[in-house]
């Protein structure tokens, strides 16, 4: 079917650890990928995207590159802050239209 | 900045009743969007809307479900009769074309609670 796995949570990494969050689909094309952050009490926040094979998406220290071949989108960075503690959800686009598949999100807990 | 609002941030109902919840998507935008997420489960996509129409929908979004854009400025999602299962977080979004990588942008999110 046409769906997004990302890891389960939660994910707890002290202060300047290395983070990775995986992400996986399945489509039958070549979708759009994002990831997503979401802070405390607050919306979805575009964090980073890429819209075709080896893309690499990137944003405040946060990376992530679109492999065709796996199927994937993992998210990465090499050092985490405690401000970076939310819950990460990745997506990709349907396969019709323009709205957004989902993952289940993953909670990031970054403690100093 | 601009951004997406919704009201209210939460809502309690009883079972059988209708809700309304309510989106201001950013004042430039043309296409809006209403997605859920029941706790602990993943964002669903329910129903897009674009020059007055919807555009698409999923397979949750049923008879029991209605979008109107009544003005210039609001985007309503109604639910007729509500569910025990109709708890959720609701969001909205809004972007500006219909571009497949443009960026959709979030409001907040309504908490949904049906007793």
């Amino acid at each position: 079917g046409n769906s997004v796995t990302q890891m389960e949570g939660p994910v707890t990494l002290s202060e300047e650890a290395f983070l990775t969050i995986n992400c996986t689909y399945t489509a039958t094309g070549y979708p759009s990928l994002f990831w997503y952050v979401q802070y405390p009490g607050e919306g979805l926040q575009l964090l980073l995207k890429a819209t075709k094979a080896d893309d690499k998406g990137s944003n405040k220290g946060f990376e992530a590159t679109y492999r065709k071949e796996t199927t994937s989108f993992h998210l990465e960075k090499g050092s985490v802050q405690v401000s970076d503690s939310a819950v990460y959800f990745c997506a990709r686009t349907r396969q019709a239209g323009t709205a957004l598949i989902f993952g289940k999100g993953t909670t990031l807990s970054v403690s100093s | 900045e601009p951004e997406v609002t919704q009201t209210p941030s939460h809502q309690v109902t009883q079972m059988g009743q209708e809700v309304i919840l309510r989106c201001v998507p950013i004042s430039n935008h043309l296409y809006f969007y209403w997605y859920r997420q029941i706790l602990g489960q993943k964002v669903e996509f329910l129903v897009s809307f674009y020059n007055n129409e919807i555009s698409e929908k999923s397979e949750i979004f049923d008879d029991q479900f209605s979008v109107e854009r009544p003005d210039g400025s609001n985007f309503t999602l109604k639910i007729r009769s509500t569910k025990l299962e109709d708890s959720a977080m609701y969001f909205c979004a809004s972007r500006v074309t219909s571009g497949g990588t443009d960026t959709q942008y979030f409001g907040p999110g309504t908490r949904l609670t049906v007793l």
